[in-house]
């Protein structure tokens, strides 16, 4: 089976850096996905990491070591906006994604 | 555009009764799943198909039944013997399973709820 752990809620400041954790233990490993969902909206797509190492996308960025089981996602100057969930998946030996219970992202002012 | 269409938005269901959640899709993936999440629970994958014809269980599929006789297409079935069916429900499609870098494209969601 597949176990994966994120933070349940974050609260960061209007400009500044943030970042959401994810552990897990999977057995096989083919890729980790982080997506963001607004409420009541749909997830989208926001990295994928499959090697170790940090991915950069603009003011999002997403970390990967393997041996240690461990992700993170990195948002910069952050915008009211960027208040929404934020999810963690990993793609296992069978190559469907399992979801972690997702970290809501409050920003403030 | 392309894109995975779900409907209705909102959905509500009697004791007893049976509902179908439609969901197609216009982006030529093979595989489409669909998930349930409940808050605090993030996202629970009910089942999912990777071909036409073609279909597995997820973890919670106890309570729900699928088809997949067309690609574009993957209808989920709510039953009365699901106990607990109020909840956000969540489409998704990828280009194929067992490409590892396939992102999922999800629609909009239905939101069933129990009168």
């Amino acid at each position: 089976g597949q176990n994966i752990d994120q933070p349940t809620e974050m609260t960061a400041t209007e400009g500044a850096i943030v970042q959401i954790n994810c552990t897990y233990q999977t057995s096989g490993f083919n890729g980790l996905f982080w997506y963001q969902q607004h409420a009541g909206e749909a997830p989208t797509f926001l990295s994928y990491n499959v090697l170790d190492g940090l991915e950069e996308k603009g003011r999002f960025s997403s970390f990967l070591s393997r041996s240690k089981g461990y992700s993170y996602l990195l948002l910069k100057e952050l915008q009211m906006k960027d208040s929404a969930s934020y999810l963690c998946a990993v793609s296992g030996g069978s190559y469907i994604p399992t979801f972690g219970r997702g970290t809501s992202l409050i920003v403030h002012p | 555009d392309g894109g995975i269409t779900q409907s209705p938005k909102y959905l509500f269901r009697k004791e007893g009764q049976n509902v179908t959640l439609s969901c197609e899709q216009n982006l030529n993936h093979d595989a489409m799943y669909w998930y349930r999440q409940d808050p605090g629970q993030g996202l629970r994958l009910i089942y999912y198909s990777q071909i036409v014809n073609d279909f597995q269980k997820g973890d919670i599929a106890e309570g729900y039944s699928v088809s997949r006789e067309k690609k574009e297409s993957f209808p989920l079935t709510v039953t009365s013997a699901q106990k607990n069916p109020t909840a956000f429900y969540l489409c998704a499609s990828s280009g194929q399973v067992g490409m590892g870098n396939q992102p999922q494209h999800f629609g909009d969601g239905t939101r069933l709820s129990i009168l």
